[in-house]
Formats: structure tokens, sequence, C-alpha cells
């Protein structure tokens, strides 16, 4: 069974302060892994995809990482707009397109 | 690209009517179409996929007789709710991939919010 575990659940960090999330997978042959943005009452919002150990992709203060365990999203220098809940998921080679989501950090930035 | 449109954002319905929510594909075709519930402070749960022209393939527990998904066009697919009690009560999520351009990554729309009194 594909699963997906996100640490730390919830993150507080103050403005610029970088950090970085976490994201562990156990998957029958990863076909991709995504992270997403989701704001509170609203539909998740694409950042990433990553389809093979040593890929990196940025996007201003985000850099996502993939390793054949786990992922990490590095954010440099936050700001408080970045505050959200931070949501990871992978797609089996199996699944037909099917997406296994872990629980997400919920990250706040304090200015 | 790769606008996702849901509609209504919200409704409010009496236990025992039915609700049928949409999701569009604004820009792109969409080959397949999901649908995922999400509860208060829970990541999302797949309830269904849909391929155009096809039946849905339902996630295990989820009755496929209370929640009809049709997926009617390359840019178009419903969930009804049917006989909805409030147990039903919860933000519903739809998401749309397919295409050359976008590969297999899932685009979400903004949900639905369902409160069934």
């Amino acid at each position: 069974e594909d699963q997906v575990t996100q640490s730390p659940e919830a993150l507080r960090l103050q403005e610029g302060e970088s950090s970085s999330l976490n994201c562990s997978y156990t998957v029958s042959g990863l076909r991709g892994l995504f992270w997403y943005r989701q704001d509170p009452g609203k539909g998740p919002e694409f950042l990433f995809t990553l389809y093979s150990a040593g890929e990196e992709k940025e996007k201003e203060r985000l850099k996502a990482t993939l390793t054949k365990k786990e992922s990490f999203l590095h954010i440099t220098a936050p700001k408080p707009e970045d505050s959200a809940t931070y949501l990871c998921a992978v797609q089996a080679g199996a699944s037909y397109g099917k997406l296994t989501f872990g629980q997400g950090t919920i990250l706040t930035v304090h200015p | 690209g790769a606008v996702v449109s849901q509609h209504p954002s919200r409704v409010i319905c009496k236990s025992g009517t039915s609700v049928k929510i949409e999701c569009r594909s604004l820009d792109f075709q969409a080959t397949t179409m999901f649908w995922y519930r999400q509860f208060p402070k829970q990541s999302l749960m797949l309830m269904a996929t849909s391929n155009e022209g096809s039946k849905a393939t339902y996630e295990q527990g989820v009755e496929k007789d209370k929640f009809l998904i049709n997926h009617a066009s390359l840019t178009l697919s419903t969930l009804t709710v049917t006989s909805a009690h409030p147990e039903d009560s919860s933000f519903y999520i739809c998401s749309a991939s397919g295409g050359p351009t976008f590969q297999e990554t899932q685009y979400f729309g903004p949900g639905t919010r369902l409160l069934v009194l």
C-alpha cells in the first residue's frame, strides 16, 4: 500500500527564517511526487511535480527536491503570505492517475 | 493555464434533498477528473475517478448510489449527492488532469462547501 508521511505537522517561523518540510513515501513504482499549497477554505494549488531522484525545481522562495525515499520543500526567507498548508502526494505506476496524499504541514510565518 | 472551476462554491440544503456540484476545466481538456472529500483539519480523501464517457470508479467505502458522478464531456464532470443527510456535510473538491501539455498533474478546483440541515 502506498504511504506518504509529512513532517512536521505544524511549523511556525519568523519572517525570513528559512526551513524545510519533509515528505517521506513508500510506493510501488513512483510515477510522480507532487507538492500543493492549500489555503483555508480553498482547493489545493499546484506547486511542483518531481519525477526522479535527484530532480529539483524552484519557484520564487520555494525549492523542491527528491530522493528515492523522500522529498523536501525548502522555504527560503519566508514571508507571512507563505502561510498555508503544504500537501505532498505521490502517484504510483499502477494507480491510473490516483494520488495518495500526506496529512500536510501547516506553516505559519509570523511578521 | 490549467484552471478548474466548481459551482456552487457553497450550498445549504435540507435533509433528503439532492445536490449537484459541477466541475469544469476551463482551458484544457480533462481526460480524467477526480472527486475528493475533505473534513476539517484532515487531508483529501479520494471518492472516485471518472474518465470522459465511462462509468466512474469509486473508492472502497464510497456509496456509488449516493454519490452519482457523470463525466459527459472533456470539460465537465458533475457530482450529485442524492438524499443528502447531515453526515454528508463536508468540503468537496474536484480535480482534473489530461492533455499532452499537463501530463498527469492534477489541477484542483476551489471546492464546494456542503451543509445539510
